[in-house]
């Protein structure tokens, strides 16, 4: 069982709306969550970081963390064609510990 | 300030021959990492470097070799390429001293194609 949860999708929105990228993970012992995004044929670029239960927002970009759930997302609000790209998940135990990655969702922005 | 750097960007082997892909940070981290990328699979961990000296298998590190050469620089070898091994190889780095430092940077990536 993959221990991080992606739907790969192609998930295919409007520009202009709201794209939400959902992950789960199966180790309740995890304290670091991140978003990174993937244009293709280039290498990951770190979106944002969240440590604690609740929203982090950041411009566009809102990260969410329910810890009780195990289950984080990502919100993109008013979405552009630049935004059209993979969103890996990325779960960790903390500090040098290894980080797992979901195989990443693939977001499809159109104009 | 470069960042994570990878050399080469591209390469192409014969199966059975060797190979080394280079990584080196200038952002003083402590640990460094090397991911392999295929389709459908996502990123998986070949090694990992906690700290200078130290190194450990991660996910697949079945056909592969590394070193920590210095506290900037991580290496990953091939002995003997298989086909199998035909990926997009990336390098990262994290600061690792605790809870906020342990984000990772990425290099730009090697892509080699084993025949």
């Amino acid at each position: 069982q993959k221990e991080v949860e992606q739907n790969s999708g192609p998930l295919s929105v409007p520009e202009g709306a709201i794209a939400s990228l959902n992950c789960t993970y199966s180790d309740r012992g995890s304290q670091s969550f991140f978003w990174y995004r993937q244009y293709s044929g280039k290498s990951p670029e770190l979106i944002m970081s969240i440590y604690s239960n609740g929203d982090k927002e950041d411009g566009r970009f809102t990260a969410q963390l329910n810890k009780a759930s195990q289950y984080v997302s990502l919100l993109i609000r008013d979405s552009q064609p630049s935004d059209s790209a993979t969103y890996l998940c990325a779960v960790a135990a903390g500090g040098y510990q290894k980080v797992t990655f979901g195989i990443g969702t693939k977001l499809q922005v159109i104009p | 300030n470069a960042g994570v750097t990878q050399t080469p960007k591209f390469q192409v082997l014969k199966t059975g021959q060797s190979m080394t892909l280079q990584c080196a940070q200038d952002m003083n981290h402590n640990s460094m990492y090397w991911y392999r990328q295929d389709p459908g699979m996502g990123l998986r961990l070949i090694y990992y470097s906690a700290s200078e000296g130290t190194t450990d298998k991660g996910e697949v590190p079945n056909g592969y070799n590394v070193s920590r050469l210095n506290k900037r620089e991580f290496s990953l070898r091939l002995e003997s390429a298989a086909p199998s091994q035909t990926s997009v190889y990336f390098c990262a780095s994290s600061e690792s001293g605790g809870m906020g430092t342990d984000t990772q940077y990425f290099g730009p990536g090697t892509r080699l194609t084993v025949l």
